[in-house]
């Protein structure tokens, strides 16, 4: 069965310094992996995604993600942390014809001015 | 903006009652899926809807029941409402029941049970 660890329920950094967001996933097969970020009282938004093509994946906001099978990571970086950054974020791992996403239990990001 | 909406956005009811929550999916997607999000915690799936047949389901006891719309628009039914079903409530959609499709999340419907 799949699962996914979010190391560090909360992370804080400083307003320009690099962002990194653990992720680790267990699966038996390839996974598909995403990142998800939360806004206070909104719902979960995209972030990027990696579906066994490239594995370091760019996604929006200038955050990217790289795939390491040995290391069964998924870590989601961005090289300067701006105020906007403040939020909660979400791994998912899922597998090519399932239907659901399993979700890791959240990082929350403060960026400190 | 997903184009994924749901209502209401703010929900108390009390223990022992039925609430149903309502989402709209995004236009030419015919999945819809339903997570729960109780505080601190990640999303947990609850069931999929896929062509207005159940598509799956995760670990959520009977009283946790849906409906899909042949406009592909979905219900979440609880009955029997418990304490511990207070918790943010999110409706995806995607284009098809595969995980690999991209799931697009509504701003979810927040229900408090005292």
């Amino acid at each position: 069965a799949q699962s996914v660890t979010q190391l560090g329920s909360h992370v804080s950094v400083s307003e320009g310094a690099l962002v990194l967001l653990r992720c680790n996933y267990s699966s038996s097969v390839p996974p598909y992996l995403f990142w998800y970020v939360q806004y206070p009282n909104q719902g979960l938004q995209l972030l990027l995604k990696y579906t066994s093509a490239a594995t370091l994946v760019k996604g929006i906001n200038g955050f990217e993600a790289e795939f390491k099978k040995s290391e069964t990571s998924f870590h989601l970086t961005k090289p300067s942390a701006h105020m906007s950054d403040a939020a909660e974020y979400f791994c998912a791992v899922t597998l090519s014809g399932t239907y659901k996403y399993i979700f890791g239990t959240g990082t929350r990001l403060k960026v400190l001015a | 903006e997903t184009g994924v909406t749901q209502s209401p956005t703010h929900l108390i009811k009390t223990r022992g009652q039925q609430v149903t929550l309502r989402c709209s999916s995004q236009s030419g997607h015919n999945t819809v899926s339903w997570y729960q999000q109780a505080l601190g915690q990640g999303p947990q799936f609850i069931f999929q809807y896929y062509r207005e047949e159940e598509n799956g389901r995760g670990n959520f006891p009977p009283r946790f029941s849906g409906l899909q719309f042949p406009n592909y628009s979905s219900e979440l039914n609880v009955n029997a409402l418990e304490l511990d079903d207070s918790a943010l409530y999110l409706c995806a959609s995607s284009l098809t029941g595969d995980a690999k499709n991209i799931q697009y999340f509504g701003a979810g419907t927040r229900l408090s049970v005292l």
